[in-house]
This record gives structure tokens, C-alpha cells and sequence, in this order.
């Protein structure tokens, strides 16, 4: 199976901190995503990645970075924290590849709050 | 631009009885589109796919989808609810121009009574 684990399930971060979310997958996936999610939005695409060193904006990246340096691993970054980007973040992952080519997997999701 | 979406909120139906969850996309060319369950405090659970080939498309749990090109619609349905089916449920599309993008809808609410 597949398995996309995102490294912090919740977390409580102060306005103006540096927020890391971190989040690794383990079926050699070229692509991978960090959604966000809110009641009644749906998931929102914050940026995605098509491989390492490689990133694109989404639909809402404003306040975000990322950082793919490895195939494996792709880390959300909020520079200076606000109190509207409290919300559940969801990493996920994909490939053009095989069977499952397509479909994308999700981790379990961060629950980030921002006080 | 790809877009999709979910009608209702909220279906509520009886144990027992069969469900319907509606989708319905907008995409240029042919879309690949997908069914996804997210229990709560979880992350999204793949169910289904249509990517070609057969319109009705089987997937976890006894979930099954239907394609309508001429209707554009993708909607989830399953014979004999169960209270467990009870979750949010996207639909989501990607094709055409969008390329690695696909667009989730708002989600649907799925109460099953017992």
C-alpha cells in the first residue's frame, strides 16, 4: 500500500513564527502535493511538485514556500505564521505510472493552529 | 477551466436503503475523475476511478460510480448503505488542458441512519 506520513498530526504555532510541515512518501512518486483544507472550500492545491528540486504553484500559494530535495520528501513552509492560515493541511502524492497511475494518496493531515 | 461540482451538502438516507452522491465536472477534452471518503480527523481515502474504458466504474467498500459524458456527471452510489458509510465524500476531476491539477469539489456530508 501506499503510505504518504505527514511527520506533525497537530500543531499549535504563535503569529509571525516559521512553521515547518513535513511530509514523506514511500512508493518512489515523482508527484507530490500540499492541499489545505477548510469547511465548505474543499481542498484548496497550495503548491504541487513534479520532481525533486521542481515546484509549482497552486491555486493559493500566497504565504507558503515548499522545498523537494529529495524524491521522497516534501516540506510545506509558512514563513511567518497568521492566524487565516489555520486550517488542516493534507500532503499527498502521485505518479503517471502503473495500476494506481493517477490517483493521488494522502497522508493524514496536519491540524495547524495559529494563535 | 476544469471545474466540479457537488450539489448537496448533506444527503441523508436510511440504513439499508441505496445512496446517490452527485458530481458534476467541467473540463476540455476527457476527464479522468475520482471518488474520495474522508472519515473525521482522517485524511482523504481513495474509492473510486473512471479513466476510460467502461462507464460504470466498482470501487471500495461496494461503491460504484456511473460515467454520463453527454450529462458530464460522475455520481457515487452504493446499493445498501451502511451506518459506516457515513463521511465526506469528494469527487474530483483532472484533464484536458490542467494538466497535473486536479480539482477537488466542496464535498458532500453523507449521514446514514440506522
Amino acid at each position: 500500500d501506499v503510505k504518504v506520513t505527514q511527520s506533525s498530526r497537530y500543531l499549535v504555532k504563535r503569529t509571525g513564527e516559521k512553521v515547518f510541515l513535513e511530509c514523506v512518501q514511500d512508493m518512489d512518486h515523482e508527484n507530490m502535493f500540499w492541499y489545505r483544507q477548510d469547511p465548505g472550500l474543499g481542498l484548496r492545491l497550495i503548491y504541487f511538485s513534479y520532481d525533486v528540486k521542481m515546484k509549482e504553484k497552486g491555486d493559493i500559494p500566497e504565504g507558503y514556500s515548499v522545498s523537494r530535495e529529495k524524491k521522497e520528501r516534501f516540506s510545506l513552509i509558512l514563513e511567518s505564521a497568521s492566524t487565516n492560515q489555520t486550517s488542516m493541511y493534507l500532503c499527498a502524492s502521485s505518479s503517471l505510472r502503473g495500476p494506481s497511475g493517477n490517483t493521488i494518496y494522502f497522508g493524514e493531515g496536519s491540524w495547524l493552529t495559529v494563535v | 477551466a476544469q471545474s466540479v461540482a457537488q450539489p448537496e451538502d448533506q444527503v441523508n438516507v436510511a440504513e439499508g436503503n441505496p445512496l446517490t452522491v452527485k458530481c458534476t465536472y467541467s473540463v476540455s477534452g476527457n476527464p479522468y475523475l475520482f471518488w474520495y471518503v474522508q472519515y473525521p480527523n482522517r485524511g482523504l481515502q481513495f474509492l473510486l476511478k473512471y479513466i476510460t474504458g467502461d462507464n460504470l466504474v466498482k470501487g471500495s467498500y461496494g461503491f460504484e460510480a456511473e460515467f454520463n459524458k453527454s450529462q458530464t456527471s460522475f455520481h457515487l452510489k452504493k446499493p445498501s448503505a451502511l451506518v459506516s458509510d457515513s463521511a465526506l465524500y469528494f469527487c474530483a476531476v483532472r484533464g484536458g488542458t490542467g494538466g497535473f491539477k486536479t480539482i477537488f469539489g466542496a464535498g458532500t456530508r453523507l449521514f446514514v441512519k440506522a
